[in-house]
């Protein structure tokens, strides 16, 4: 599985735009990128996933350029329910039997 | 969605007793289940990968017989501590996959508190 490099940490203030990048050099042909948020003292949620180019859902963007070696969320207008830690994944999981990879994430801090 | 359910949520126990963690697939059935330790302010780190109907595979250095995995049907797998210490103290985390599906559905967790 390919290793995921993200900050540590960012702050950032409500109604903002918070951009989180990922690194992932040794992204294989069949990976996907996908990004999870984990609340304290609960299992991670999925919040987007993406092969290439860009990808919307209601809730992020996800940026991928072309050569796939790093990707960046995208949160639109942060509040203070988006404190959180953030996890970039990479992977083949398409047969549903192998297990995710967490790295160490990348704790958001939203202030007032 | 899918959902993914865990019980109990939170249970303490004594030094040396045995404690039974569950993890439900609540609406869709998963061959393949995964088990989580995370401890304070740490990253998710898989213990073992439960099979519906086989043995577990445990990751490196995880005790096997310590704890131990049943997977008896599509929708359940047991996580059992046994002859729990204070060090095994944490968050344990369970997910499952549709089969084909990208997606990983994860429990609320379950924070074994070991006294």
């Amino acid at each position: 599985l390919a290793k995921t490099t993200q900050p540590i940490s960012m702050d950032s203030y409500e109604g903002q735009e918070v951009n989180i990048t990922c690194s992932h050099n040794n992204i294989a042909t069949n990976d996907y990128i996908t990004w999870y948020q984990q609340f304290p003292s609960q299992g991670p949620r999925f919040i987007i996933q993406g092969y290439k180019t860009k990808v919307t859902n209601e809730v992020a963007s996800l940026f991928i350029p072309a050569d796939r070696k790093s990707s960046t969320l995208s949160l639109p207008r942060v509040s203070l329910s988006d404190t959180a830690v953030y996890y970039c994944l990479v992977g083949d999981w398409g047969t549903g039997r192998r297990a995710l990879t967490f790295g160490s994430g990348t704790r958001l801090q939203v202030q007032p | 969605g899918a959902v993914v359910s865990q019980h109990p949520s939170r249970v303490i126990c004594k030094s040396g007793t045995s404690v039974k963690i569950e993890c439900r697939s609540l609406d869709f059935q998963a061959t393949t289940m995964f088990w989580y330790r995370q401890f304070p302010k740490q990253s998710l780190m898989l213990m073992a990968t439960s099979n519906e109907g086989s043995k577990a595979t445990y990751e490196q250095g995880v005790e096997k017989d310590k704890f131990l995995i049943n997977h008896a049907s599509l929708t359940l797998s047991t996580l059992t501590v046994t002859s729990a210490h204070p060090e095994d103290s944490s968050f344990y985390i369970c997910s499952a996959s549709l089969m084909g599906s990208y997606e990983q559905y994860f429990g609320p967790g379950t924070r074994l508190t070991v006294t």
